[in-house]
């Protein structure tokens, strides 16, 4: 079965320093894995997903991540954080099949500090 | 956030009351999902239809009641709720592709329901 795990449920960075958001996932196929930002009081929205293409990907305000099949690792990064970026953070796979599931991590809550 | 639209954004209802989620997405999607968010759990699929029918009910009980009568809009209609039920209801839509496609997920804003 899938799966994903967030290894921080809250991390903390001061603005202007780089941002890593853990996460590890659990699939038997070549997964397709998200990452979604959720503000307070918002819905979800989409920053970045991998599908098998280039192992970085790119997303929306400056993250990106790294898929790693030997750590089966998807880690978020971006180099400096804005205060703007404090929100939480979801990793997701894909369960394929039929229709597609999404299976969700935890999440990760980032503050950002002056 | 307006390809999926959710109404209301807040509801605060008894549990002897019947109330109704709306969801609707404007960006031609083929499939549509209901959501739970409650504190510290992570997000629970409860509904999906694609193609307006049915293909998943997670287990979810009867005093939810999802309702999708075209491809643009999603009801969650609610009756005798607990206040266990009292969460964030999220509501999404896809188009579900050809074999091998990966879908991406669009989120409404969400409601936030109280039940007391």
């Amino acid at each position: 079965a899938q799966s994903v795990t967030q290894l921080d449920s809250h991390v903390s960075v001061s603005e202007g320093t780089p941002v890593l958001l853990r996460c590890n996932y659990s699939s038997s196929y070549s997964p397709s894995l998200f990452w979604y930002v959720q503000h307070p009081n918002k819905g979800l929205q989409l920053l970045l997903k991998y599908t098998s293409a280039a192992t970085l990907v790119k997303g929306i305000n400056g993250f990106e991540a790294e898929f790693k099949k030997s750590e089966t690792s998807f880690h978020l990064t971006k180099p400096s954080a804005h205060m703007s970026d404090a929100a939480e953070y979801f990793c997701v796979v894909l369960r394929s099949g039929g229709y597609n599931k999404l299976i969700f991590g935890a999440g990760t809550r980032l503050a950002v500090h002056p | 956030e307006t390809g999926v639209t959710q109404t209301p954004r807040h509801l605060v209802m008894g549990m002897t009351n019947k109330k109704s989620l709306k969801c609707e997405q404007h960006l031609g999607h083929n499939a549509m999902y209901w959501y739970k968010q409650s504190a510290k759990k992570p997000l629970e699929l409860m509904f999906v239809y694609s193609l307006e029918e049915r293909v998943e009910n997670n287990s979810v009980p009867s005093r939810f009641s999802p309702e999708c009568p075209n491809s643009s809009h999603l009801f969650l209609h609610l009756h005798t709720l607990q206040p266990e039920d009292s969460a964030l209801y999220l509501c999404a839509s896809s188009q579900v592709m050809q074999a091998g496609g990966t879908d991406t997920q669009y989120f409404g804003p969400g409601t936030r329901l109280t039940v007391l």
